[in-house]
């Protein structure tokens, strides 16, 4: 079946570091592509999405590209912040089902 | 857009109990979906609502787990006979229909099983 693995964490950075998060995934046709973030005792929220190769997703400093020849959607920003600690989550949504399938999560410290 | 809104925050309750859960989606969202999340773990998905009708369920929703959506509206989730390994952070998310619209979070019932 469809599946998500991401680097695992914690992941430590100082402020202003340049970070990757990886994200490679498994999946039966053309999956759409998404990346989520849960800040310290908040709910998941939609970082940003890719729907189609070659796809770049982008939102507050963050970028992905879906690149389907190695089945990867790396999350990068240039220069991380304090504020940017939390929970990264990878996602896919493939076929006619319109579940989400789960990275285990990867969870960020920036240290100022 | 008031956000997806989830009760109770917390549910603490003991083993053998039943209990349940309510998730009021965005007003203008037609489907909605329930998820379960472990400590360190990614949500896995449970079950799936267009309207008022249930779609899909996931073979982790055992007969004692039930969901429904009257009206296609809000929802509930009950858990019958409690278990120690129902212990989880319960999220709903609610989305439009069509093409790729985002599923929107609320912040999720966290169950402990005493």
């Amino acid at each position: 079946g469809d599946s998500v693995t991401q680097m695992e964490g914690p992941v430590t950075l100082s402020e202003e570091a340049f970070l990757t998060i990886n994200c490679t995934y498994t999946a039966t046709g053309y999956p759409s592509l998404f990346w989520y973030v849960q800040y310290p005792g908040e709910g998941l929220q939609l970082l940003l999405k890719a729907t189609k190769a070659d796809d770049k997703g982008s939102n507050k400093g963050f970028e992905a590209t879906y690149r389907k020849e190695t089945t990867s959607f790396h999350l990068e920003k240039g220069s991380v912040q304090v504020s940017d600690s939390a929970v990264y989550f990878c996602a896919l949504r493939g076929g006619s089902n319109y579940q989400l399938i789960w990275g285990a999560g990867t969870k960020l410290i920036i240290k100022p | 857009d008031t956000g997806v809104s989830q009760n109770p925050r917390h549910k603490i309750t003991k083993r053998g109990q039943n209990v349940t859960f309510r998730c009021d989606p965005i007003s203008e969202h037609n489907r909605l979906y329930w998820y379960r999340q472990t400590l360190g773990q990614g949500p896995e998905f449970l079950t799936y609502f267009q309207n008022e009708a249930q779609l899909e369920k996931s073979r982790l929703l055992s007969d004692r787990f039930s969901a429904e959506r009257p009206k296609g509206s809000f929802s509930t989730l009950e858990i019958q006979r409690t278990e120690q390994g129902d212990s989880a952070m319960y999220l709903c998310a609610s989305s439009r229909t069509g093409g790729e619209q985002p599923q929107h979070f609320g912040d999720g019932t966290r169950l402990s099983i005493l």
